[in-house]
């Protein structure tokens, strides 16, 4: 079984350039998520999606992230314009579905980002 | 308020010996328990979980976690450890009873094994 596919694993920009992540989740996963995890410190959720839908976007910085699931499997995740902050490991998990909150997640190797 | 804490940013232990990685969580209802490991330059991968019956889980890799109710913690451990154990470890706690349903990390402990 192929496991969660992220592109690309490294990414380096400058402050105020823009930047796009993809995630392919695990076949027949409905529920993906989007973290950002600074270096040395725990994953923090930034999006879940269930299928197509937006389940939970609290901690998503909506005045320069978005994200997207249009036809409930692949993802992108982006940030127009990006900051020094934004420097991070961005994850994409996936699970079976998010009913009941049972389900392991799944983790690609994740995206390394650096702003300069 | 959801939270779980790892006490420890890092454990050292000889090859062999017995290792203990420390969760605590704080829920309103039922919780339901995640170990992670992480090695340099990968994602997450799961360890074993914990969601109801018996107080003892057995995961990947030989590890198991037990379940304490009382004392609200969920530890991790391997009867020997090897050297390439050596990573880094996150406990995830859910209230299995918050339609919500997010997972809440720990800021995760560094293990060492020593040869």
């Amino acid at each position: 079984e192929a496991g969660v596919a992220q592109s690309p694993r490294y990414k380096i920009i400058e402050k105020r350039q823009s930047v796009a992540f993809w995630c392919n989740p695990i076949s027949g996963h409905a529920t993906l998520y989007w973290y950002q995890q600074i270096l040395g410190q725990g994953p923090k959720l930034l999006i879940q999606f269930q299928n197509n839908g937006v389940v939970d976007d609290s901690q998503l910085p909506k005045d320069r992230f978005s994200a997207e699931r249009l036809k409930g499997v692949d993802s992108t995740l982006k940030i127009q314009p990006a900051k020094l902050e934004d420097s991070a490991v961005y994850l994409c998990a996936s699970s079976l579905r998010i009913a009941g909150g049972k389900y392991e997640q799944y983790f690609g190797p994740g995206t390394r980002l650096t702003v300069t | 308020a959801q939270s779980v804490a790892q006490p420890e940013d890092q454990v050292n232990v000889a090859e062999g010996n017995p290792l203990t990685v420390k969760c605590t969580y704080s829920v309103s209802g039922n919780p339901y328990l995640f170990w992670y490991v992480q090695y340099p330059n990968r994602g997450l991968q799961f360890l074993l979980k914990y969601i109801t019956g018996d107080n003892l889980v057995k995961g990947s890799y030989g590890f198991e976690a037990e379940f304490n109710k009382s004392q609200t913690s969920f530890h991790l451990k391997k009867p020997s450890a090897l050297v390439s154990d050596s990573a880094l470890y996150f406990c995830a706690v859910r209230d299995g009873e918050d339609s919500n349903y997010q997972l809440i990390w720990g800021a995760g402990t560094k293990l060492i094994i020593k040869p």
